[in-house]
């Protein structure tokens, strides 16, 4: 089985920081991921799909990449709003990784 | 517009059963797959398995296979989720969300983009 390593598992930032997260799949996946963002009490949200389209209605800032093993996904300026724990989905198994919480520094 | 509206959150006892479900809306609901996520207090999201209500194919992660069941029913766009026993163990979050687009017998793979609300089951004797 394909396994999905995401790092960091916590992320402390400021207010206008660039971030970047990442996520590893143990086999290549081609361009088969997606990212998600997670805010408390409720339902994900698809911020990326294909590794690096953004979803309609997500805001530039947020932008992915990558493919075969190694993803990443760039906030390049953090907003207040993006605090939230993101996810990676690896779309061929629907495996999701671990998660990252981005925390407010 | 497009919307999935799961049903309310459940408490119950340990062996018993539940049935919880996704209405679809807004979209042909027969066109494309919808899957089901765990999400246990305060943890990760675990995808539980996925089903085409265009002809009921099902497909379940290793880890949930033989644990629940999900099925459909076309007529009334409405996904289903169910346990014959629930454990306490069960106690979590469940999101459905729409994925896998499907047409002329093609399915193209897809990432969750429109979620339920999710239904929250609290099981507790």
């Amino acid at each position: 089985d394909i396994q999905l390593t995401q790092s960091p598992s916590f992320l402390s930032a400021s207010v206008g920081d660039r971030v970047t997260i990442t996520c590893r799949a143990s086999q290549g996946i081609s361009s088969y991921l997606a990212w998600y963002q997670q805010k408390p009490g409720k339902a994900p949200k698809l911020l990326i799909y294909a590794a690096s389209t953004l979803q309609s209605g997500v805001p530039s800032r947020f932008s992915g990449s990558g493919s075969g093993t190694e993803f990443t996904l760039t906030i390049s300026s953090l907003q207040p709003e993006d605090f939230a724990t993101y996810y990676c989905q690896q779309l061929n198994s629907y495996l999701f990784g671990q998660g990252t919480k981005l925390e407010i520094k | 517009e497009v919307q999935l509206v799961q049903s309310g959150a459940e408490v119950k006892k340990p062996g018993e059963s539940l049935k919880i479900s996704c209405k679809g809306s807004g979209y042909s609901f027969t066109s494309y797959w919808i899957g089901w996520v765990r999400q246990m207090p305060g943890k990760g999201l675990e995808w539980m398995g996925i089903i085409y209500p265009g002809d009921s194919d099902t497909r379940y992660s290793p880890s949930f296979q033989g644990q629940v069941t999900i099925s459909a029913d076309k007529s009334i766009s409405t996904a289903y989720l169910q346990w014959s026993s629930l454990k306490a163990s069960d106690t979590a979050m469940y999101y459905c969300a729409r994925t896998d687009y499907c047409s002329g017998g093609s399915c193209y793979r897809g990432a969750f983009d429109y979620w339920g609300q999710g239904t929250l089951v609290t099981v507790s004797s």
